[in-house]
Protein backbone atom coordinates (compact mmCIF):
# COMPACT_ATOMS: atom_id res chain seq x y z
CA UNK A 1 0.00 0.00 0.00
CA UNK A 2 1.32 3.59 -0.75
CA UNK A 3 1.21 5.95 2.01
CA UNK A 4 1.20 9.86 1.62
CA UNK A 5 2.70 11.83 5.16
CA UNK A 6 2.35 15.12 5.58
CA UNK A 7 4.16 17.26 8.03
CA UNK A 8 3.35 19.68 9.82
CA UNK A 9 -0.36 18.51 10.70
CA UNK A 10 -1.15 21.76 11.64
CA UNK A 11 0.22 25.59 11.31
CA UNK A 12 -1.13 28.65 12.62
CA UNK A 13 1.19 31.83 10.94
CA UNK A 14 0.52 35.23 11.10
CA UNK A 15 -0.37 37.15 7.76
CA UNK A 16 2.70 37.83 5.99
CA UNK A 17 4.50 35.23 7.16
CA UNK A 18 5.88 31.98 4.59
CA UNK A 19 5.37 28.27 5.03
CA UNK A 20 6.36 25.52 3.51
CA UNK A 21 3.94 21.60 3.92
CA UNK A 22 5.80 18.46 3.19
CA UNK A 23 4.47 15.45 1.57
CA UNK A 24 6.46 12.43 1.83
CA UNK A 25 6.42 8.57 0.56
CA UNK A 26 8.29 5.44 0.70
CA UNK A 27 7.05 4.93 -2.61
CA UNK A 28 7.60 6.31 -6.16
CA UNK A 29 3.99 8.28 -7.36
CA UNK A 30 3.60 9.08 -10.98
CA UNK A 31 2.34 11.89 -10.10
CA UNK A 32 0.39 14.25 -6.84
CA UNK A 33 -2.13 16.30 -6.67
CA UNK A 34 -2.62 18.95 -3.89
CA UNK A 35 -5.52 20.18 -3.15
CA UNK A 36 -7.05 22.75 -0.61
CA UNK A 37 -10.51 22.10 1.46
CA UNK A 38 -12.52 24.50 3.43
CA UNK A 39 -15.02 24.01 6.16
CA UNK A 40 -17.94 22.79 4.55
CA UNK A 41 -16.83 22.07 1.43
CA UNK A 42 -14.87 19.50 -0.72
CA UNK A 43 -11.44 19.56 -1.78
CA UNK A 44 -10.34 21.86 -4.52
CA UNK A 45 -7.92 20.71 -7.23
CA UNK A 46 -4.59 23.13 -7.29
CA UNK A 47 -2.23 21.33 -9.22
CA UNK A 48 -0.68 18.07 -10.41
CA UNK A 49 2.69 17.48 -10.65
CA UNK A 50 3.98 15.25 -12.49
CA UNK A 51 7.70 14.94 -13.54
CA UNK A 52 10.09 14.76 -10.74
CA UNK A 53 11.84 17.56 -10.29
CA UNK A 54 9.42 19.87 -11.85
CA UNK A 55 8.56 23.41 -9.92
CA UNK A 56 4.67 25.06 -10.25
CA UNK A 57 3.85 28.54 -9.53
CA UNK A 58 0.18 29.29 -8.58
CA UNK A 59 0.73 33.40 -7.93
CA UNK A 60 1.99 33.02 -4.08
CA UNK A 61 2.06 29.23 -4.03
CA UNK A 62 4.91 27.21 -5.40
CA UNK A 63 4.70 23.29 -5.98
CA UNK A 64 8.17 20.92 -6.38
CA UNK A 65 7.75 17.00 -6.84
CA UNK A 66 11.03 15.65 -6.15
CA UNK A 67 13.37 14.27 -8.16
CA UNK A 68 12.70 11.00 -7.16
CA UNK A 69 8.50 11.29 -7.47
CA UNK A 70 8.43 10.23 -3.89
CA UNK A 71 7.91 13.46 -1.94
CA UNK A 72 6.39 16.56 -3.24
CA UNK A 73 5.96 20.33 -1.45
CA UNK A 74 3.89 23.18 -1.25
CA UNK A 75 5.67 26.67 -0.52
CA UNK A 76 3.22 29.89 0.41
CA UNK A 77 4.73 33.32 -0.26
CA UNK A 78 3.65 36.20 2.12
CA UNK A 79 0.20 34.22 3.39
CA UNK A 80 -2.75 35.75 3.88
CA UNK A 81 -6.07 34.84 6.19
CA UNK A 82 -7.89 33.71 2.71
CA UNK A 83 -5.08 30.92 2.27
CA UNK A 84 -6.66 29.27 5.35
CA UNK A 85 -7.89 25.69 5.10
CA UNK A 86 -6.99 21.93 5.16
CA UNK A 87 -4.39 21.64 2.49
CA UNK A 88 -4.22 17.55 1.38
CA UNK A 89 -2.01 15.64 -1.23
CA UNK A 90 -2.98 12.74 -3.13
CA UNK A 91 -1.62 10.55 -6.14
CA UNK A 92 -2.46 7.34 -7.48
CA UNK A 93 -1.57 4.03 -6.21
CA UNK A 94 -2.10 0.42 -8.07
CA UNK A 95 -5.54 0.49 -9.90
CA UNK A 96 -5.19 4.28 -10.11
CA UNK A 97 -7.54 5.01 -6.93
CA UNK A 98 -6.37 8.00 -5.44
CA UNK A 99 -4.28 8.18 -1.43
CA UNK A 100 -4.59 11.02 0.08
CA UNK A 101 -2.35 12.32 2.49
CA UNK A 102 -3.78 13.34 6.16
CA UNK A 103 -3.71 16.86 5.78
CA UNK A 104 -2.11 20.05 6.93
CA UNK A 105 -4.51 22.33 8.96
CA UNK A 106 -3.08 25.49 8.61
CA UNK A 107 -4.66 29.02 9.57
CA UNK A 108 -3.38 32.14 9.06
CA UNK A 109 -4.02 35.36 11.42
CA UNK A 110 -4.64 38.89 10.60
CA UNK B 1 -21.73 25.02 -15.77
CA UNK B 2 -23.40 23.96 -12.53
CA UNK B 3 -20.83 22.08 -10.03
CA UNK B 4 -21.33 18.14 -8.47
CA UNK B 5 -24.50 18.42 -6.11
CA UNK B 6 -24.80 15.73 -3.77
CA UNK B 7 -28.13 15.26 -1.66
CA UNK B 8 -28.77 15.40 1.14
CA UNK B 9 -26.03 17.80 3.22
CA UNK B 10 -26.96 16.48 6.27
CA UNK B 11 -27.94 12.99 7.77
CA UNK B 12 -28.86 11.47 11.48
CA UNK B 13 -29.72 7.96 11.64
CA UNK B 14 -29.76 5.94 14.17
CA UNK B 15 -26.83 2.38 14.62
CA UNK B 16 -28.19 -0.48 12.43
CA UNK B 17 -30.43 1.17 9.89
CA UNK B 18 -29.67 2.17 6.44
CA UNK B 19 -28.71 5.24 4.23
CA UNK B 20 -28.74 6.25 1.04
CA UNK B 21 -27.33 8.99 0.03
CA UNK B 22 -27.03 10.52 -4.11
CA UNK B 23 -24.56 12.61 -5.99
CA UNK B 24 -25.09 14.63 -9.14
CA UNK B 25 -21.79 15.11 -11.35
CA UNK B 26 -20.96 17.33 -13.57
CA UNK B 27 -22.82 17.65 -16.99
CA UNK B 28 -20.76 14.94 -19.40
CA UNK B 29 -18.81 13.41 -16.53
CA UNK B 30 -18.58 9.91 -16.51
CA UNK B 31 -16.57 9.20 -13.56
CA UNK B 32 -17.56 9.12 -10.01
CA UNK B 33 -16.20 8.25 -7.13
CA UNK B 34 -17.00 8.33 -3.39
CA UNK B 35 -14.80 9.38 -0.78
CA UNK B 36 -14.81 8.64 3.24
CA UNK B 37 -13.71 11.46 5.48
CA UNK B 38 -13.29 11.24 9.06
CA UNK B 39 -10.81 12.91 11.93
CA UNK B 40 -9.15 9.80 12.55
CA UNK B 41 -8.57 8.53 9.28
CA UNK B 42 -9.01 11.16 6.90
CA UNK B 43 -9.87 11.20 3.03
CA UNK B 44 -10.53 7.52 2.00
CA UNK B 45 -11.63 5.76 -1.60
CA UNK B 46 -14.88 4.06 -1.29
CA UNK B 47 -15.28 3.20 -5.00
CA UNK B 48 -15.47 4.40 -8.66
CA UNK B 49 -18.72 4.16 -11.47
CA UNK B 50 -17.55 4.86 -14.93
CA UNK B 51 -20.39 4.49 -17.14
CA UNK B 52 -22.52 2.85 -15.00
CA UNK B 53 -19.62 0.08 -13.80
CA UNK B 54 -17.71 0.10 -11.19
CA UNK B 55 -14.32 0.49 -11.84
CA UNK B 56 -12.48 0.32 -8.52
CA UNK B 57 -13.28 -0.42 -5.05
CA UNK B 58 -11.39 1.03 -1.78
CA UNK B 59 -10.92 -1.60 1.19
CA UNK B 60 -14.29 -1.14 3.35
CA UNK B 61 -16.59 -4.11 4.37
CA UNK B 62 -19.61 -4.88 1.65
CA UNK B 63 -22.40 -2.84 3.66
CA UNK B 64 -20.75 0.30 1.54
CA UNK B 65 -22.17 -0.02 -1.98
CA UNK B 66 -22.85 1.75 -4.92
CA UNK B 67 -24.24 2.15 -8.14
CA UNK B 68 -24.48 4.79 -11.61
CA UNK B 69 -27.45 5.12 -13.64
CA UNK B 70 -27.38 6.16 -17.06
CA UNK B 71 -27.33 9.95 -16.42
CA UNK B 72 -23.96 9.30 -14.29
CA UNK B 73 -25.55 10.47 -11.04
CA UNK B 74 -24.36 7.77 -8.80
CA UNK B 75 -26.27 6.49 -5.29
CA UNK B 76 -24.17 4.99 -2.55
CA UNK B 77 -25.69 2.89 -0.10
CA UNK B 78 -24.48 1.79 3.46
CA UNK B 79 -26.18 -0.48 5.62
CA UNK B 80 -26.66 -1.45 8.95
CA UNK B 81 -25.13 1.69 10.11
CA UNK B 82 -21.98 1.68 12.81
CA UNK B 83 -21.18 4.64 15.04
CA UNK B 84 -18.27 4.64 12.85
CA UNK B 85 -19.51 5.39 9.86
CA UNK B 86 -20.20 8.90 10.90
CA UNK B 87 -18.09 10.91 8.41
CA UNK B 88 -18.35 13.48 5.61
CA UNK B 89 -18.92 11.75 2.59
CA UNK B 90 -17.64 13.16 -0.66
CA UNK B 91 -18.40 12.62 -4.05
CA UNK B 92 -16.22 13.64 -6.91
CA UNK B 93 -16.65 13.43 -10.73
CA UNK B 94 -14.21 13.45 -13.77
CA UNK B 95 -14.30 13.27 -17.02
CA UNK B 96 -11.94 10.10 -17.47
CA UNK B 97 -11.75 8.79 -13.94
CA UNK B 98 -9.48 9.09 -10.53
CA UNK B 99 -5.87 9.18 -10.43
CA UNK B 100 -3.96 11.73 -12.77
CA UNK B 101 -7.27 13.51 -13.85
CA UNK B 102 -8.68 16.31 -12.34
CA UNK B 103 -11.36 15.41 -10.39
CA UNK B 104 -14.03 18.32 -9.40
CA UNK B 105 -16.07 17.43 -5.20
CA UNK B 106 -19.08 17.87 -4.22
CA UNK B 107 -19.66 19.66 -0.79
CA UNK B 108 -19.88 16.11 0.85
CA UNK B 109 -22.96 14.57 3.09
CA UNK B 110 -22.32 15.12 6.68
CA UNK B 111 -24.07 11.70 8.77
CA UNK B 112 -23.89 11.06 11.88
CA UNK B 113 -24.81 7.80 13.29
CA UNK B 114 -26.45 7.48 17.11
Amino acid sequence: TQLLEQSPQFLSIQEGENLTVYCNSSSVFSSLQWYRQEPGEGPVLLVTVVTGGEVKKLKRLTFQFGVARKDSSLHITAAQPGDTGLYLCAGPNAGNMLTFGGGTRLMVKP
Amino acid sequence: KAGVTQTPRYLIKTRGQQVTLSCSPISGHRSVSWYQQTPGQGLQFLFEYFSETQRNKGNFPGRFSGRQFSNSRSEMNVSTLELGDSALYLCASSLYGTGFYEQYFGPGTRLTVT
